[in-house]
């Protein structure tokens, strides 16, 4: 089964509110991380938080990680319309270095 | 801009065909991944790969096989297709603690 899964699975806003996405995985990490995935396209990395860390800040990304509940969350400050994409985490399951994928949040930002 | 290329980027070949899916990086990753992923839905790992000569499979079984000859280099084969195996197929790279770097994909439909 897979590692992750995210909550909601697909999420809706208007442009320049905020945008929370959740990922819950199952076995113990070394890191977590984010991904991004336009319509279809290859993967791009947003964040990359490891298991030592509890915050992270990339420009408009906030990603925390919470070890104990095993779970993480994704904040998308000021949403455009350009950040319209689904969203995955990724874990090194368990410490294998094979990353495997949540199952994604669809989000949307209306204009 | 990440180095990693997948060819062909669609293919739509007839049912008992062999095909060879192709992925390069140029980035001397030791580490790579064959992902499956079917439209608005998550990834799942198929294969991977810690180095030359080592190959694993991942946690949706697969029927295709793959290679790891070359560093540079992990082409996935199907040796004979089926409409079943019609799916987008997402081929990454990595370092052992860094963030993954994706392919642009490679849709294949099989009629």
């Amino acid at each position: 089964s897979q590692q992750g899964e995210e909550d909601p699975q697909a999420l809706s806003i208007q442009e320049g509110e905020n945008a929370t996405m959740n990922c819950s995985y199952k076995t113990s990490i070394n890191n977590l991380q984010w991904y991004r995935q336009n319509s279809g396209r290859g993967l791009v990395h947003l964040i990359l938080i490891r298991s030592n860390e509890r915050e992270k800040h990339s420009g408009r990304l906030r990603v925390t990680l919470d070890t104990s509940k095993k779970s993480s969350s994704l904040l998308i400050t000021a949403s455009r319309a350009a950040d319209t994409a689904s969203y995955f985490c990724a874990t090194d399951a368990g410490g294998t270095y094979k990353y495997i994928f949540g199952t994604g949040t669809r989000l949307k930002v209306l204009a | 801009e990440a180095d990693i290329y997948q060819t062909p980027r669609y293919l739509v070949i007839g049912t008992g065909k062999k095909i060879t899916l192709e992925c390069s990086q140029t980035m001397g990753h030791d580490k790579m991944y064959w992902y499956q992923q079917d439209p608005g839905m998550e990834l799942h790992l198929i294969h991977y790969s810690y180095g030359v000569n080592s190959t694993e499979k991942g946690d949706l079984s697969s029927e295709s096989t793959v290679s790891r000859i070359r560093t540079e280099h992990f082409p996935l084969t199907l040796e004979s297709a089926r409409p079943s195996h019609t799916s987008q197929y997402l081929c990454a790279s990595s370092e052992y603690t860094t963030e993954a770097f994706f392919g642009q994909g490679t849709r294949l439909t099989v009629v």
